[in-house]
């Protein structure tokens, strides 16, 4: 099974508003990393939070860590239709040496 | 500046054929990776790479072999084409082994 999954696999929101996208995973990792991918491109990196931190700001950005709940969320806030792209989280488990992708979130934007 | 970029974009295979993808990347990174990205699978790693001249398997390497000859580029091989790898690969690099990946634009190989 998968370290990290986000939920929802899909979400369409109204430009203006926020979207929200979690990340739950299954065991003890040294840090999370949010990516978006663009349709036809490759990932590119957004945010890193590590174990020990709570919450980080990116921009519009938002970034949380809850270690107990294992899961992290991802806010964009005022979306604007260029936020249209996949959304993944890449957990990275302590003691491993790998980073472990997740399905992904679609998210799109209506203008 | 290129950061990680991949060749060829795009290719069709017939089954059986032979064919190898090249990742470059201009950063310095010791550490690289290829993943396949198949719909609603997210990425998954098929090999990596620690430093030159050396590769490990990740989680799907059957079907595929590596080479790391220098720092800057990972060659990713098919010997025996299947249709089950048809798929979007992509080639990332990193400074460091848990830290953030760059990517490239991906390869769309399609086995008929």
């Amino acid at each position: 099974s998968q370290q990290g999954e986000e939920d929802p696999q899909a979400l369409s929101i109204q430009e203006g508003e926020n979207a929200t996208m979690n990340c739950s995973y299954k065991t003890s990792i040294n840090n999370l990393q949010w990516y978006r991918q663009n349709s036809g491109r490759g990932l590119v990196h957004l945010i890193l939070i590590r174990s020990n931190e709570r919450e980080k700001h990116s921009g519009r950005l938002r970034v949380t860590l809850d270690t107990s709940k294992k899961s992290s969320s991802l806010l964009i806030t005022a979306s604007r239709a260029a936020d249209t792209a996949s959304y993944f989280c890449a957990t990275v488990k302590t003691s491993y040496d790998k980073v472990i992708f997740g399905p992904g979130t679609s998210l799109s934007v209506i203008p | 500046n290129a950061g990680v970029t991949q060749t060829p974009k795009f290719r069709v295979l017939k089954t059986g054929q032979s064919m190898t993808l090249l990742c470059a990347q201009d950063m310095n990174h010791e550490y690289m990776y290829w993943y396949r990205q198949d719909p609603g699978m997210g990425l998954r790693l098929i090999h990596y790479s620690v430093g030159e001249g050396t590769t490990a398997k990740g989680e799907v390497p059957d079907g595929y072999n590596v080479s790391r000859l220098k720092k800057q580029n990972f060659l990713l091989g098919l010997e025996s084409a299947a249709p089950s790898q048809t798929s979007v690969y992509f080639c990332a690099s990193s400074y460091d082994r848990l830290g953030i990946q760059y990517f490239g634009a991906g390869t769309r190989l399609s086995v008929l």
